[in-house]
């Protein structure tokens, strides 16, 4: 069975860090694209980052959201099967359910490029970031 | 970026009801979307991708449709386990978007 596990949330204060984990299991974790997407009250579904999976099409690849960028860092360790998400310079707007989540690709190929887009078909549970005082 | 808006916000519906979904991009995004489901105090479920292909598993009472930048959720026959959140994403291009959300209740 696919699973994706989040870990590291909790309470920080507005300035403070926190590394979050997700553990995947059931599937070529280094095959795939993966991403953290979170939610909010506020602000609904947000895709925070995404990361090309070390023998997948797009390896080397890391995108971030504008909110996010220079302040969050996304890394993966094939060996553990983990995503993480470090989080620097937290805000209180950084509160949210962040989810861990995996891509899946759709082809397009043309004479003389190809491109890849990419969905996320499974969602972990989410762990909790509150950034408070 | 490309912004993603839901109509209606909620609907009210009863089951065996057919219910549909818009979902609007800012630019065009071809046919590259996504449809979720969401319940309460859950993650989402992927429905739908790449417009109107349904994912393994999903009823086939769900349906999508549309491309450049309008799209439809189809739903043929509302069942109990139905009402929820519904949420539109592109794919076409980052930072993904997502729409605001379409709440499913109960009339």
């Amino acid at each position: 069975e696919v699973q994706l596990v989040e870990s590291g949330g909790g309470l920080v204060q507005p300035g403070g860090s926190l590394r979050l984990s997700c553990a995947a299991s059931g599937f070529t974790f280094t095959k795939y694209e993966m991403n953290w997407v979170r939610q909010s009250p506020d602000k609904g579904l947000e895709w925070v980052s995404f990361i090309g999976g070390s023998r997948g099409k797009s390896r080397g690849v890391i995108n971030y959201a504008d909110s996010v960028r220079g302040r969050f860092t996304i890394s993966t360790d094939d060996a553990h099967n983990s995503l993480y998400l470090q989080m620097n310079g937290l805000r209180a707007e950084d509160t949210a359910v962040y989810f861990c989540v995996r891509s899946m690709r759709d082809v397009v190929v043309v004479p003389g490029s190809t491109y890849f887009y990419y969905y996320m078909d499974v969602w972990g549970k989410g762990t909790t970031v509150t950034v408070s005082s | 970026d490309i912004q993603m808006t839901q109509s209606p916000s909620t609907l009210s519906a009863s089951v065996g009801d057919r219910v549909t979904i818009t979902c609007r991009a800012s630019q065009s995004i071809s046919a590259w979307l996504a449809w979720y489901q969401q319940k309460p105090g859950k993650a989402p479920d992927l429905l739908i991708y790449k417009a109107s292909t349904l994912q393994s598993g999903v009823p086939s009472r769900f349906s999508g449709s549309g491309s450049g930048t309008e799209f439809t959720l189809t739903i043929s026959s509302l069942q109990p386990d139905d009402f929820a959140t519904y949420y539109c994403q592109q794919y076409q291009s980052f930072p993904l978007t997502f729409g605001g959300g379409t709440t499913v209740e109960i009339k």
